[in-house]
């Protein structure tokens, strides 16, 4: 069974600041990645995807992927208050069936 | 438009009740998936659906049963509900039969069994 890990947080970082959110996985064959935002009491929602190694930038937001340490991270730079919310990270499962998503990293952006 | 909506937003019921949640698409994706995210925040799979193939997570208990009168909707019914049943659970869906694709989720039904 995959796992992908990340650090529940919170991460508080100051408004422009650049804030970095880290996940791991278990398994070797994924090729797929996935960040998703939600905020409180809302439904998840797609920030970023990523499939090869390397950086994929949009907008303030850049997916970092390396398949060899098996960890991808998400870095949000000129961090706004309206970032505050959790970000999931997700892959999916061995027969492509579903997503499975980390725990979530709550990250609060002070003004 | 709303691409994925959920009927109710919010369930209140009692231990041992029967209820279901509805969900439609308008996005003509080929799959759709029931979600739950318990107070812990954890989301996790409970099933994936398309016109072909049903796969239960196997951590599911049977009293769950999704059940789809067409492509656009994936309805979760659940019998004798359990205290342990509460959470938020979210209906989404992705084009293709496999989930490598984007998902789509919509609002979220917050249920409570008291």
């Amino acid at each position: 069974q995959k796992e992908v890990e990340q650090n529940s947080g919170p991460l508080s970082v100051p408004e422009g600041a650049i804030a970095s959110l880290n996940c791991t996985y278990s398994d070797r064959v994924s090729q797929s990645f996935f960040w998703y935002r939600q905020y409180s009491g809302k439904s998840p929602e797609l920030i970023m995807s990523i499939y090869s190694n390397g950086d994929k930038e949009d907008g303030r937001f850049t997916a970092q992927l390396n398949k060899a340490s098996q960890y991808v991270s998400l870095l949000i730079r000129d961090s706004q208050p309206s970032d505050s919310a959790t970000y999931l990270c997700a892959v999916p499962n061995q027969a492509g069936t579903a997503l499975i998503f980390g725990k979530g990293t709550t990250l609060s952006v002070s003004s | 438009d709303t691409a994925v909506s959920q009927t109710p937003k919010y369930l209140v019921t009692q231990m041992g009740n029967d209820k279901s949640i509805k969900c439609e698409q308008n996005l003509g994706h080929d799959t759709m998936y029931w979600y739950k995210q318990d107070s812990k925040k954890f989301l996790k799979i409970m099933f994936s659906y398309n016109n072909k193939e049903l796969i239960i997570n196997e951590t599911v208990p049977n009293r769950f049963s999704p059940k789809s009168p067409d492509k656009a909707h994936l309805n979760l019914h659940i019998n004798s509900l359990e205290l342990g049943d509460s959470a938020v659970y979210f209906c989404a869906s992705s084009p293709g039969t496999r989930s490598y694709n984007e998902q789509f989720f919509g609002p979220g039904t917050r249920l409570t069994v008291l």
